[in-house]
């Protein structure tokens, strides 16, 4: 089953505009990490921002911020006023410890976002 | 600066070869991944190591073997590479100090495998 769940593939966002990019993920365990990251066509993985299980308040880094919802088991990523920079993969992804206690990390298949100007 | 270092950009091999890719990190980090990258599928897990000498498969461990004889590499070993192992490969090292700290990434190796 899949761990991390990326259901846009693609999206098209005027330059300005919010953007929301949906993931959901499927833990049992009560402590994990998610995570997000950006991929330029350069190819390089930047990392854009965290939440933590135990997190009450949503995660905000300048323009991203993270629509944390634990019951639904959802952490979106939210864009504010997009420009043209932002074209690129997103990534979504989850550490969790492994049946054995290991930290594992485990990525969705991303969202490609296109900027329009 | 933190430094994940891939050791080629691009390779090339035959089917059948045994293939080496190695990955070396500068930060000290016990936790070390192995991803490969194709379009549609993201990232996938192939291992990762916890410690030195230690390891545990990840989502797609066939046909692949690892190898950590120090903290600062990880080595993912293609015993016989198939044309279905074309990729790109991300190698990845993260600190062990629980689940508020992120992975850094190296620059990606292209496989190709003719």
């Amino acid at each position: 089953a899949q761990k991390i769940t990326q259901t846009q593939p693609g999206m098209f966002v005027q330059e300005k505009e919010a953007v929301t990019l949906d993931c959901t993920y499927d833990t049992s365990d009560q402590s994990y990490g998610l995570f997000w990251y950006k991929q330029p066509s350069s190819g390089e993985m930047i990392f854009l921002i965290y939440q933590g299980s135990y997190d009450e308040q949503n995660a905000t880094e300048g323009r991203y911020s993270l629509n944390f919802q634990k019951a639904r088991k959802s952490a979106n990523l939210v864009i504010s006023a997009s420009q043209l920079g932002d074209s690129a993969m997103y990534f979504c992804a989850m550490r969790e410890r492994t049946n054995f206690g290991n930290e594992k990390l485990t990525f969705g298949t991303g969202t490609r976002l296109t900027i329009i100007p | 600066d933190v430094k994940v270092t891939q050791s080629s950009r691009y390779l090339v091999k035959r089917t059948g070869e045994k293939v080496f890719l190695e990955c070396v990190q500068d930060m000290d980090h016990e936790n070390m991944f192995w991803y490969r990258q194709d379009p549609g599928l993201g990232l996938r897990l192939i291992y990762f190591s916890y410690d030195v000498k230690m390891k545990e498969k990840g989502d797609i461990p066939e046909g692949y073997s690892v190898s950590r004889e120090k903290k600062e590499r990880f080595s993912l070993i293609l015993e016989s590479a198939s044309t279905n192992q074309t990729s790109m490969y991300l190698c990845a090292s993260s600190p062990a100090t629980g689940t508020n700290t992120e992975a850094f990434f190296g620059q990606g190796t292209r496989l190709t495998v003719v």
